[in-house]
Formats: C-alpha cells, sequence, structure tokens
C-alpha cells in the first residue's frame, strides 16, 4: 500500500448505529487530519493530530469521536449520527516542520469515505 | 465567512489554451497557499504551492501567482489538456510548516474541451 488510504470506500448507518473509519499513511508523516465534504460545501477540518496528541477541534459535535493509536493510523467513531452528518470524510497527513527537514505544509489524501446516514 | 474564495464554479477551455483559475481569501494571516486537483470518487491531489514571500512560482504546465496586496491567487495550466479535466481547490494555511489544517474554497470544475 501506498499514499494515504481509507477504509471503508462507501458506508450506509442508521442514526442508532455505531461504525468507525479507519485511515492508515505509508508516508512517514508525523501529522494527519480529518475532514469533511459535505455537497456544495468546501473542505471543512474536522481534526488535527500532531505526533499523536489532538491540536485541534474545529467545534465538532461530540457524535464524531477521533482516536489516533499511532503516527500511521487514525480513526474516526462514529454513534448516533444525524441524516445531514451524511458527506465525504476524507483523512490527509502531512509532515510537520522540523522533524525531518521537510519545510512544507502539503497534505496528501486519502480517497475518502462516502457517508450515508439514513 | 469564507476565507477562501472561488467564485467560479466551472470553467470551460479549450484544449491548447490557457485555463486560468482565481481564488480570492481575506484572512491576512495566510502564509502559504496550495492548489489541489480532485478527480471524481478520489481524493485530492496536490498540485503546486507558493509561500507569501514569492509572488509566483513555477512547475512544468502549472505556475502560480499571488498578489498579496490584492488577496488574490491565480493557477495558470497552459498549455491546457483533457486531462487536466477535474474540479480545483485553492487552499490556505497560516503556519507554514506546522500541523496546521488548511482553509480550502468550494473548488471550480475545469472543463477541457477538445
Amino acid at each position: 500500500e501506498t499514499g494515504v488510504t481509507q477504509t471503508p470506500r462507501h458506508l450506509v448507518m442508521g442514526m442508532t448505529n455505531k461504525k468507525s473509519l479507519k485511515c492508515e499513511q505509508h508516508l512517514g508523516h508525523n501529522a494527519m487530519y480529518w475532514y469533511k465534504q459535505s455537497a456544495k460545501k468546501p473542505l471543512e477540518l474536522m481534526f488535527v493530530y500532531n505526533f499523536k496528541e489532538q491540536t485541534e477541534n474545529n467545534s465538532v459535535p461530540s457524535r464524531f469521536s477521533p482516536e489516533c493509536p499511532n503516527s500511521s493510523h487514525l480513526f474516526l467513531h462514529l454513534h448516533t449520527l444525524q441524516p445531514e452528518d451524511s458527506a465525504l470524510y476524507l483523512c490527509a497527513s502531512s509532515q510537520v516542520y522540523g522533524t525531518s527537514g521537510s519545510s512544507y505544509n502539503e497534505q496528501f489524501f486519502g480517497p475518502g469515505t462516502r457517508l450515508t446516514v439514513l | 465567512d469564507q476565507q477562501v474564495k472561488q467564485n467560479s464554479p466551472s470553467l470551460s477551455v479549450q484544449e491548447g489554451r490557457i485555463s486560468i483559475l482565481n481564488c480570492d481569501y481575506t484572512n491576512s494571516m495566510f502564509d502559504y497557499f496550495l492548489w489541489y486537483k480532485k478527480y471524481p470518487a478520489e481524493g485530492p491531489t496536490f498540485l503546486i504551492s507558493i509561500s507569501s514571500i514569492k509572488d509566483k512560482n513555477e512547475d512544468g504546465r502549472f505556475t502560480v501567482f499571488l498578489n498579496k496586496s490584492a488577496k488574490h491567487l491565480s493557477l495558470h495550466i497552459v498549455p491546457s489538456q483533457p486531462g487536466d479535466s477535474a474540479v480545483y481547490f485553492c487552499a490556505a494555511s497560516a503556519t507554514r510548516g506546522g500541523a496546521d489544517g488548511l482553509t480550502f474554497g468550494k473548488g471550480t470544475h475545469l472543463i477541457i474541451q477538445p
């Protein structure tokens, strides 16, 4: 596997279900991100993990719960979602300035999980 | 209030001609700007970036121009090719090199006509 992978690619769930989205990066990066893309809206940042520590929670409802067990894996746990949470959920990773000489903030994205909440 | 704006939802350009995609921003703290390209059913892929200390960055057929006083940047693709048909997102960051989330525009759908 190369780059950033996400599973599942598609997910349909009811409002009472509990599910998890998984992201794995094979780039040796030390920062990971969750974004949400709703129809006709720009990508919206949800969470940032830097060296496995959550450094940003962009006012996301508590029904979304992130987990970053190590620098290569990122999860988004979902419970009691609403139909308006239906969207494309994208994971990204980047190398933070200073840890390996990189001085850029390019984020590399996975293919996304298309979530539908019924 | 959107801090990064792409006011053209779509743009149609003839193959071989120049494509110019525009982006405006409002946050003067942004110091690093990126363009991403997205095909259907795929995640965005990084295309080119520019730091606020520069006004131009070129990579092959792609050139990004930054006008800080106008808070405006543009992406030029020349010559345009059929494979360039995709949605292009402008993004900005306030901490270059830091683990900062990116702020995205809504995207411009570029269609290259044969």
